[in-house]
């Protein structure tokens, strides 16, 4: 199973909004409901921050949002803050009963 | 609080064995599934297994047929046995509660425990 493809880094300044896409198959992002992402901070453990393509968990800010369209699952966080700064991920459920992630995105505020 | 604490990484050579131990408290154990996922130094995540409230397994190619998942819910606590242990091996093993289904998302994570694997 090879690793969802998602940009290497993505910028912006603060209040921005931007967009982390995440490219997988017909087997995984595009077959199923089911793409999360993951906020990770250097030396610390991942956070989910979107489950099930679009849904939040309690506690995470609502600049966070995701989506799908065909393929392709995104990630957009809008109002930018410093503190946004970190690598993010996602993951999709595939047809062969596993898992598999995304390559991973540096986040950089300005 | 949810809490998980893995423990049992260190350092092994290759084609030995070690098995990782991850406590969880703050919430009913027996009623979630959870996943192994481990992150090789400097890179990104990867699933390894998966053990759903069922009883049924999962696991990535990767470590299929090498490794184990197991869970003893009268102990809160979830296992993963590694057997002929390779250098790719080496990485922070992370245990994680199921939001939802069995392979949909994590949404708690313990600190992780790194295993690695050198001669």
């Amino acid at each position: 199973q090879s690793a969802l493809t998602q940009p290497a880094s993505v910028s912006g300044s603060p209040g921005q909004s931007i967009t982390i896409s995440c490219t997988g198959t017909s087997s995984d992002v595009g077959g199923y409901n089911y793409v999360s992402w993951y906020q990770q901070h250097p030396g610390k453990a991942p956070k989910l921050m979107i489950y099930d393509v679009s849904n939040r968990p309690s506690g995470v800010s609502n600049r966070f949002s995701g989506s799908k369209s065909g393929n392709t699952a995104s990630l957009t966080i809008s109002g930018l803050q410093a503190e946004d700064e970190a690598d993010y991920y996602c993951s999709s459920y595939t047809s062969s009963h596993t898992r598999v992630f995304g390559t991973g995105t540096k986040v950089t505020v300005l | 609080e949810v809490q998980l604490v893995e423990s049992g990484g260190g350092l092994v050579q290759p084609g030995g064995s070690l098995r990782l131990s991850c406590a969880a408290s703050g919430f009913t154990f027996s009623s979630y599934a959870m996943n192994w996922v481990r992150q090789a130094p400097g890179k990104g995540l990867e699933w390894v297994s998966a053990f759903s409230g069922a009883g049924s397994t999962f696991y990535a190619d990767s470590v299929k047929g090498r490794f184990t998942i197991s869970r003893d819910n009268s102990k809160s606590t979830l296992y993963l046995q590694m057997n002929s242990l390779r250098a790719e091996d080496t990485a922070v093993y992370y245990c994680a509660r199921a939001v939802a289904g069995t392979l949909r998302g994590d949404d708690c994570w313990g600190q992780g425990t790194l295993v690695t694997v050198s001669s």
